[in-house]
């Protein structure tokens, strides 16, 4: 199974908002409501930030947001903040578990 | 509170067999639909994951590196051992266990808490 698919880089200026995708597969992303989103400092262990597509872990700001469109998931940060900067990873759970390439989001 | 911690050795040889260990509290791993998972990132690069153990002992690893791994638990220590045979220099990374959440009006298909990771680096 392949690693699903991520933009390597998307960048906003703080206020603005970004989207980060995810692509699979109708194995993977399109045929299971199990994707999770993880922001990860530099140096520091990944945290999750959206699970089950679009709900978040109790404070989790609501400025993170998730959404899916057949094979592709979508994670939206809202009103860009420099806290924000780092590298977001998605992932399918399924029978086995797959993660994104990761995107690294930088603040203007 | 959940906490997870890996341990082991920082220097494998190439060719040998790493052994490490995840100790966790706040959570038993007897108790239904809970998980333990490991996860590695290579040095500036991405996440990938390697094996999870269940509550039930459902044991299930990466396709890719499954023929070099074991996973295992003892619920009485609060432990989760992963090893992996034949290192070799790829294999240098930092090794993350995470807790996936038991059963909660259905079962939980994320890892919602994780250690603060272990880097391991293969080098003769």
């Amino acid at each position: 199974q392949s690693a699903l698919t991520q933009p390597a880089s998307v960048s906003g200026s703080p206020g603005q908002s970004i989207t980060i995708s995810c692509t699979g597969t109708s194995s993977d992303v399109g045929g299971y409501n199990y994707v999770s989103w993880f922001q990860q400092h530099p140096g520091k262990a990944p945290k999750l930030i959206i699970y089950d597509v679009s709900k978040r872990p109790s404070g989790v700001s609501n400025r993170f947001s998730g959404s899916k469109s057949g094979n592709t998931a979508s994670l939206t940060v809202s009103g860009l903040q420099a806290e924000d900067e780092a590298d977001y990873y998605c992932s399918s759970y399924t029978t086995s578990i797959l993660f994104g390439g990761g995107t690294k989001l930088t603040v203007l | 509170q959940i906490t997870l911690k890996e341990s082991g050795p920082t220097l494998v040889k190439p060719t040998q067999t790493l052994t490490l260990t995840c100790t966790f509290s706040g959570f038993s791993l007897s108790t239904s639909g809970v998980g333990v998972g490991w996860i590695r990132q290579p040095p500036g690069k991405a996440l990938e994951w390697l094996a999870i153990i269940y509550w039930d002992d459902d044991k299930r690893y990466s396709p890719s590196l499954k023929s070099r791994l074991t996973i295992t638990k003892d619920t009485s220590k609060n432990q989760v051992v992963l090893t992996m045979t034949n290192m070799d220099p790829v294999d240098t990374a930092t090794y993350y266990c995470a807790h996936r959440p038991g059963y909660s009006s259905g079962y939980q298909y994320y890892f919602d808490s994780w250690g603060q990771g272990t880097l391991v680096t293969v080098s003769s």
